[in-house]
């Protein structure tokens, strides 16, 4: 059964705390991305991977940071210095990584996690 | 710059109706053009996408979309909504520089009474 998955579905974090949100895909996909959702604004890219051991910040880094050591894995740390993390995060992965001829590949979503601050 | 704007916050339809969602975009080069539906606290599912070809690309559910280069809209149709269509629809442009990034618009509710 391939997909993506997240864990956890919902997290709750305190006031300076460190959370780490995972992903997993089994898709065999070179590419993927982080992507944060508020309400009434769409998604915004915060960090993508092209391969293993390489990634780029998107439009909205500040505060976050993430590993790329597996293909399959892709977890995003949101930090203390976050100041406004309450939100819906999306996983995503694609076949596309750094090759031209990938670019009519598609993004598939992981279920996201809900991170709530207290 | 790449973007995509969804005038529509939400659409109201009535089952067995015609549903439009509307989608315009803005890129520098060839538009790479999709829709995705996301169910209340679920990840994004793909429908369909237009990349070239005929203007008039078919998707999942019984979804269509409809690309329009002149207006530079890419509007999602279905000719009969179902109550289970009820969802929120985002539109996405794949960035053309950088074929890693997408950028999505806001998202519009659609809203199907039986």
């Amino acid at each position: 059964d391939g997909g993506i998955t997240q864990s956890p579905k919902y997290l709750f974090r305190k006031e300076g705390q460190n959370v780490t949100l995972s992903c997993e895909q089994n898709l065999n996909h070179d590419a993927m991305y982080w992507y944060r959702q508020d309400p009434g604004q769409g998604l915004r890219l915060i960090y993508y991977s092209q391969i293993v051991n390489d990634f780029q910040k998107g439009d909205i880094a500040e505060g976050y940071s993430v590993s790329r050591e597996k293909k399959e894995s892709f977890p995003l740390t949101v930090t203390s210095a976050q100041k406004n993390p309450t939100a819906f995060y999306l996983c995503a992965s694609s076949r596309a990584g750094a090759g031209v001829g990938m670019s009519t590949d598609t993004q598939y979503f992981g279920p996201g996690t809900r991170l709530t601050v207290l | 710059a790449q973007s995509v704007a969804q005038p529509e916050d939400q659409v109201n339809v009535a089952e067995g109706n015609p549903l439009t969602v509307k989608c315009t975009y803005s890129v520098s080069g060839n538009p790479y053009l999709f829709w995705y539906v996301q169910y209340p606290n679920r990840g994004l599912q793909f429908l369909l996408k237009y990349i070239t070809g005929d203007n008039l690309v078919k998707g999942s559910y019984g979804f269509e979309a409809e690309f329009n280069k002149s207006q530079t809209s890419f509007h999602l149709k279905k000719p009969s909504a179902l109550v289970s269509d009820s969802a929120l629809y985002f539109c996405a442009v794949r960035d053309s520089d950088n074929f890693n990034k997408f950028y999505f618009g806001s998202g519009t509710k659609l809203n199907v009474k039986p």
